[in-house]
């Protein structure tokens, strides 16, 4: 059972172009980590966020933890080639932070 | 400072072999975690580890082990591969529980 859904699964645009990415759960989560994967290398850890309705933001990325601890989603503005990955959620429950459940992630592909 | 280290890069192996997997955890991080990734499960927690004690343990078959040594270093063994085992095993240290994760580049594992 797969209990972070991601949406959309695949996204091409062009450079310049904003984007969301959506991570969806029915589940509670204590934080929600977002990573990016590129080919032939392990996931890196973008951002952390631990609060109902926090919003984080990190160069032109934007990470928003919903009110209920459920949902998030990052936003990217004027995307660059270099933004080309796979991106991941990430939550992580109470007591067992290290067994991260991940979601089932968007591949992102900027072109010039 | 080094990252994480997972050895080998790939691997081929056949049905009913068994493999061993290692992973040298950035140094001063005494917490591993094992994930497999997939294209149709995404990535799976398997186990994890500190101070040479397993801390959680994921949903996969007994197939499936692991070990910590005193030195940190982890390796995870597989018995009686199916096909599919085939996988990217990703490998992640910390400096402790819950705290953030760095993976490895992972060992991609064909199974024949």
């Amino acid at each position: 059972t797969q209990l972070l859904e991601q949406s959309p699964q695949f996204l091409s645009i062009q450079e310049g172009e904003n984007l969301t990415v959506y991570c969806n759960s029915s589940s509670v989560f204590s934080s929600l980590q977002w990573y990016r994967q590129e080919p032939g290398e392990g996931p890196v850890l973008l951002v952390t966020v631990v609060t109902g309705g926090e919003v984080k933001k990190l160069k032109r990325l934007t990470f928003q933890f919903g009110d209920a601890r459920k949902d998030s989603s990052l936003h990217i503005t004027a995307a660059q080639p270099g933004d080309t990955g796979l991106y991941l959620c990430a939550g992580a429950r109470t007591g067992t932070a290290s067994k991260l459940t991940f979601g089932t992630g968007t591949r992102l592909q900027v072109t010039l | 400072k080094a990252g994480v280290t997972q050895t080998p890069r790939y691997l081929i192996k056949t049905r009913g072999q068994q493999v061993t997997l290692s992973c040298s955890p950035i140094s001063g991080h005494r917490s591993v975690s094992w994930y497999q990734q997939t294209p149709g499960q995404g990535l799976q927690f398997l186990f994890e580890y500190f101070s040479e004690t397993q801390r959680n343990k994921g949903n996969f078959p007994g197939r499936f082990s692991g070990r910590q040594f005193s030195n940190s270093r982890s390796e995870m063994n597989v018995s009686t591969l199916e096909l599919g085992d085939s996988a990217l095993y990703l490998c992640a240290s910390s400096t402790g529980p819950a705290k953030r994760l760095f993976f490895g580049s992972g060992t991609q594992l064909s199974v024949l």
